[in-house]
């Protein structure tokens, strides 16, 4: 079965630092990953998502996320942080086979402080 | 197009009583999925619909029910509510095609949800 481990149920960044949010798959074959966002009171919005091509995947609003095999790994960063991008953010993975629905992290809660 | 839309926003229950959410997917898409969003249980996938068939189910007890209209929306009926139902009702749609497991690297889009609350 798969299943996502997101480290870091609240991470706190001051405004113009580094974004990390850390994202941990565990999947018999190689998955589909995906990372959105959840603005408050709003539904989740896909912010980029690794389909075996390119492993470093570039997002909407400056976020990316490199694709690691070898930890099974689908961290996501951001250069800079920007007060609009607090906000809760999901990683999900699926997979090729049938059966294989979405299967979402607990996700993670971003505060960036100014 | 028009994105994943919800109704209603907002609904207040009391125990005992039955709920029915509606989702409309985006355009050209068949495939619904339905979670329930909750502070302490995350984001857990409740089904699938496509085709107007069921092809995939989370672990909910049978008081979770859905259905897919020939035209795609999709409903979610919850029967004897219980103050645990009280939760964010979230509709996702994605493009699949007919022979296409489950499983895809066609994103989900998401709808604005349902907020019930459970009195």
């Amino acid at each position: 079965a798969q299943s996502v481990t997101q480290l870091g149920s609240h991470v706190s960044v001051s405004e113009g630092a580094l974004v990390l949010l850390r994202c941990n798959y565990s999947s018999s074959v190689p998955p589909y990953l995906f990372w959105y966002v959840q603005y408050p009171n709003q539904g989740l919005q896909l912010l980029l998502k690794y389909t075996s091509a390119a492993t470093l995947v570039k997002g909407i609003n400056g976020f990316e996320a490199e694709f690691k095999k070898s930890e099974t790994s689908f961290h996501l960063t951001k250069p800079s942080a920007h007060m609009s991008d607090a906000a809760e953010y999901f990683c999900a993975v699926s997979g090729p086979f049938y059966g294989q629905n979405f299967v979402f992290g607990p996700g993670t809660r971003l505060s960036v402080l100014p | 197009k028009a994105g994943v839309t919800q109704t209603p926003r907002y609904l207040i229950k009391t125990r005992g009583q039955q709920v029915t959410l509606s989702c409309s997917p985006i355009s050209g898409h068949r495939s619904v999925s339905w979670y329930q969003q909750t502070p302490g249980q995350g984001l857990q996938f409740l089904f699938e619909y496509f085709s107007e068939t069921q092809r995939n189910k989370g672990n909910f007890p049978g008081r979770f029910s859905g259905r897919q209209f020939s035209n795609s929306r999709s409903e979610m009926n919850v029967s004897t509510l219980e103050l645990g139902d009280s939760a964010l009702y979230l509709c996702a749609s994605r493009e699949r095609g007919l022979a296409e497991p489950p499983g895809s690297y066609n994103e989900q889009f998401f709808g604005p949800g349902t907020r019930l609350t459970v009195l």
